[in-house]
């Protein structure tokens, strides 16, 4: 079974631009979560999604956003980046959103504001 | 959820079992605890996780003390492949997949 794909792997942005990153979870998983890593931060929370709804959302502004689609691949995008973007963008996916279910995690995309 | 304390590094000589301890005295007794890791620029990956009982499966066992306020996680013979960043979490059952990463303990397996 494949596992939890992220494209593009790396990216090379300039301040005030906008990126969109996609997220294919594994096959029958339903739940698709973000987060975004830093060294200063750590592993952070941008939001979740499940069958095409967001159930939960981290702390971050309103330029941090995303969508899931019927298919349950899910994208994020952010707008008007600022160079405190630079970071690793993980997606992880799950069958549901229970406690109980473990979150397969892709190797991310790593995006870097120039 | 409850807040996870870990040391922030570890060694272990390889082939020797690593022990890895969280303590999560807040715990409520619907959370489960779990714990990841992540090696360098990759995806955290699942390892392991229990609820009450002591757990084990391919990778490593759980132990859970019987109050639940703190786990340890065994690797039990270590390889240089296990070096990693090992994170201990707490989750809710219906609270999703908002997992909360805290520092998590830097295992450091050396010849």
């Amino acid at each position: 079974k494949a596992g939890v794909t992220q494209t593009p792997r790396y990216l090379i942005k300039t301040r005030g631009q906008q990126v969109t990153l996609s997220c294919s979870p594994i096959s029958g998983h339903r739940s698709v979560s973000w987060y975004q890593q830093t060294p200063g931060q750590g592993l952070q929370f941008l939001f979740e999604y499940f069958s095409e709804t967001q159930r939960n959302k981290g702390n971050f502004p309103g330029r941090f956003s995303g969508r899931q689609f019927s298919n349950s691949r899910s994208e994020m995008n952010v707008s008007t980046l600022e160079l405190g973007d630079s970071a690793l963008y993980l997606c992880a996916s799950s069958l549901a959103f229970r406690g109980r279910e473990k979150l397969f995690f892709g190797s991310g995309t790593q995006l870097s504001v120039l | 959820d409850a807040k996870t304390t870990q040391p922030p590094s570890m060694d272990c000589a390889e082939g020797r079992a690593a022990n890895l301890p969280c303590n999560h005295s807040t715990i409520s007794g619907n959370e489960y605890v779990y714990w990841y890791r992540q090696i360098h620029s990759q995806g955290p990956q699942y390892i392991i996780h229990g609820l009450k009982n002591n757990e084990t499966n391919e990778m490593a066992s759980l132990i859970i003390t019987e109050d639940r306020k703190s786990s340890t996680l065994i690797l039990p013979h270590a390889t240089l492949r296990d070096t990693a960043v090992y994170y201990c979490i707490v989750r809710v059952d219906d609270a999703g997949n908002m997992l909360t990463f805290g520092g998590g303990t830097r295992l450091m397996v050396k010849p």
